[in-house]
């Protein structure tokens, strides 16, 4: 069985600051995926980035970065630069053979 | 394109009623999923489809039941709701392979009283 926990259930940054949303997964399947969803208030799920578990690299969107640490199994969300836009619940993921398993979410708040 | 849609986007029933919410993609994904989201819960896996004609369970199928008897269509049906089913549920669909990424529709929400 896969497990997903972010253990920080809410956050909040300073308009164009950094912060780090955390996650740390547990998995058997040696080929994975870790994915970060955000849902705004708007209620709909936008993906905003993957991570494929054999790939040592860490995956970039524009202001978005993971820090992977297969290892560790962590998978933290670094959202630089930050715009009243990203408040919203993150969502990390994980999946393999099995269907996506998503952890409770942590709720962003923006403070202009 | 539309993406992923949703109907009804709100509902509300009374206990024991029973109902349908339709789930369509027009992005000839092979697979589609139903989900549930809880306050503090994060979403929760109801049912999932592989294909056309084929239906699988999730981590909390119970009182639900799902068909895919059109690859563009994913049906949930509740036969006697509860309470417990108060919720927003959310369809998603994606291409072939669990890896991949899913299109999430906007959701439903439903008020059981």
């Amino acid at each position: 069985a896969q497990t997903v926990t972010q253990s920080q259930p809410e956050m909040s940054v300073q308009e164009a600051e950094t912060v780090t949303l955390s996650c740390t997964y547990d998995t058997s399947e040696s080929d994975y995926y870790l994915f970060w969803y955000k849902q705004p208030p708007s209620r709909q799920m936008i993906l905003v980035i993957r991570q494929e578990a054999y790939k040592q690299q860490n995956a970039t969107e524009n202001r978005f970065s993971v820090n992977f640490q297969k290892a560790a199994k962590s998978f933290s969300l670094k959202i630089s630069d930050s715009q009243l836009g990203d408040a919203a619940m993150y969502f990390c993921a994980v999946t393999g053979n099995t269907p996506l398993v998503f952890g409770k979410g942590t709720r962003l708040s923006v403070i202009a | 394109n539309a993406g992923v849609t949703q109907t009804p986007k709100f509902r509300v029933l009374k206990t024991g009623q029973s109902m349908t919410l339709l789930c369509a993609q027009d992005m000839n994904h092979e697979y589609m999923y139903w989900y549930r989201q809880d306050p503090g819960m994060g979403l929760r896996l109801i049912h999932y489809s592989v294909g056309e004609g084929t239906t699988a369970k999730g981590e909390v199928p119970d009182g639900y039941n799902v068909s895919r008897l059109k690859k563009q269509n994913f049906l949930l049906g509740l036969e006697s709701a509860a309470p417990s089913q108060t919720s927003v549920y959310f369809c998603a669909s994606s291409y072939w392979g669990l890896a991949r990424e899913q299109f999430f529709g906007p959701g439903t929400r439903l008020t059981v009283l």
